[in-house]
């Protein structure tokens, strides 16, 4: 156990609608990334979040967003969703803003039908 | 742009039958390499971090070493329950990202 966490763990929903994933980090750790998992693509880096505000920016389309709150706990809003957006979804958690290893959450697995 | 390659893409090992698992990588500095082992359907899980070349690390049956260019990820005398996907990573210092390679898809036979 990471000692992040991640809900729901299942998502199923239908292409046009919108869904929330949440992730709470390790305790005592300031950053949350997001990453997506998909059979063709691999494991792919979304966006990062330090202490509240933004920090990097990977592959994520404009139809994703993320924030992180004051409680450090992350959510990855998709919206508009196609069947392409079926994947795994990834929190990982690290202490500061880079370079420390990100311990990762169990995922959320979406399904778009 | 920074590229991790991983190889073989599929291994399959007798119980007991020592191999290697390689990481290629180009980064722009080199922050970190970075090696998880993932469950199907689970989440990566940590094994090592390697900051400089020459550092080795060690973990029951799994070692990793770094070099300029590549990484290994040896694996003495392996056990069924080794079967995994192995995954590395990379994160340079112009950006926070980790750049995963594609993986190595291990089967331990018994």
């Amino acid at each position: 156990d990471s000692g992040v966490t991640q809900t729901p763990k299942h998502l199923i929903t239908a292409t046009g609608q919108r869904v929330t994933l949440r992730c709470s980090p390790r305790s005592g750790d300031l950053s949350v990334y997001w990453y997506q998992q998909s059979l063709d693509q691999g494991l792919q880096f979304l966006i990062q979040y330090y202490n509240g505000e933004e920090r990097a920016k990977g592959n994520i389309l404009e139809r994703f967003s993320a924030q992180q709150f004051p409680d450090l706990h992350s959510e990855l809003n998709l919206s508009s969703l196609e069947l392409g957006d079926s994947a795994l979804y990834f929190c990982a958690s690290s202490v500061a803003v880079g370079g420390e290893t990100q311990y990762f959450g169990p995922g959320t697995r979406l399904l778009v039908l | 742009e920074d590229q991790v390659t991983q190889s073989p893409e599929a291994l399959r090992l007798q119980e007991g039958e020592s191999s290697s698992l390689n990481c290629s990588y180009t980064v722009s500095g080199l922050r970190g390499l970075f090696w998880y082992r993932q469950d199907p359907g689970k989440g990566p899980e940590f094994l090592f971090t390697l900051y400089s070349a020459g550092e080795e690390k060690e973990k029951e049956r799994l070692k990793a070493t770094l070099t300029k260019k590549e990484s290994f990820l040896h694996i003495t005398a392996p056990k069924p329950e080794d079967s995994a996907t192995y995954l590395c990573a990379v994160q340079a210092y112009n950006n926070n990202d980790m750049r995963f390679g594609a993986g190595t898809r291990l089967t331990v036979k018994p």
